[in-house]
């Protein structure tokens, strides 16, 4: 299966401590998405990158959030100083390219924070 | 303020008859639109999308209608059948699709 993958698919941190997040694109993708579905809601998009690069993060919180796709390696989410509000599932899409293409999703990592 | 709705929560179909599923939205500056399907635990899985330019696109069982006027589109499943129960999310993105604002979704069930 040559699509999205996201590890870990389940995470667990207590309050204060750091989550990262991993997203490795479809092969041959180069546009990377990040969105955040909280309980019984829709997805909300967080942030977009190409490579290296960060292209809109209008959807990221202003504190504790980044986000980094290198040029090598996976796209990565990190929260910093985590709180119970940060319990959610993080989904990353990525598309070959961007504009009017099929965003394509990983099964995402359930974040619970204790 | 919710750009995209879905206003029923949930549907239930007998198997073999059409599903019409329905998403409303406000922001005229959206051109592109998807649909996808999640099943729990899962990420949510690409299945028709449509550009404004256009008012019917079809694959298959599915055919997404666009009024770009009334500011709705819909989707339609013939036949639907048992496997399509899911919750089914549509999506709207603007002239450059990077950012997709999605709907709260809609629980599909089809019964056999």
């Amino acid at each position: 299966n040559a699509g999205v993958m996201q590890n870990p698919r389940h995470l667990v941190r207590r309050r204060g401590q750091e989550a990262r997040l991993r997203c490795s694109p479809v092969k041959g993708h180069s546009h990377v998405y990040w969105y955040r579905q909280l309980p019984e809601e829709g997805l909300k998009f967080m942030v977009y990158l190409q490579k290296e690069n960060i292209i809109d993060e209008s959807g990221m919180p202003k504190e504790r959030f980044s986000a980094e796709f290198p040029k090598e390696g996976p796209s990565i989410l990190r929260i910093q100083q985590v709180v119970r509000g940060d319990s959610a599932a993080y989904f990353c899409a990525s598309s070959p390219g961007g504009g009017q293409q099929p965003q394509h999703f990983g099964d995402g990592t359930r974040l619970s924070i204790l | 303020d919710q750009q995209v709705k879905q206003n029923s929560p949930s549907l239930s179909v007998q198997e073999g008859r059409i599903s019409i599923l329905n998403c409303d939205y406000t922001n005229s500056m959206f051109d592109y639109f998807l649909w996808y399907k999640k099943y729990p635990a899962e990420g949510p899985t690409f299945l028709i999308s449509i550009s404004s330019i256009k008012d019917k696109n079809e694959d298959g069982r599915f055919t997404v209608f666009l009024n770009k006027s009334a500011k709705h589109l819909s989707l339609h499943i013939v036949p639907s059948q048992p496997g399509d129960s899911a919750v089914y999310f549509c999506a709207a993105g603007g002239w450059a699709g990077n950012m997709l604002t999605f709907g709260g979704g809609t629980r599909l069930m089809v019964k056999p």
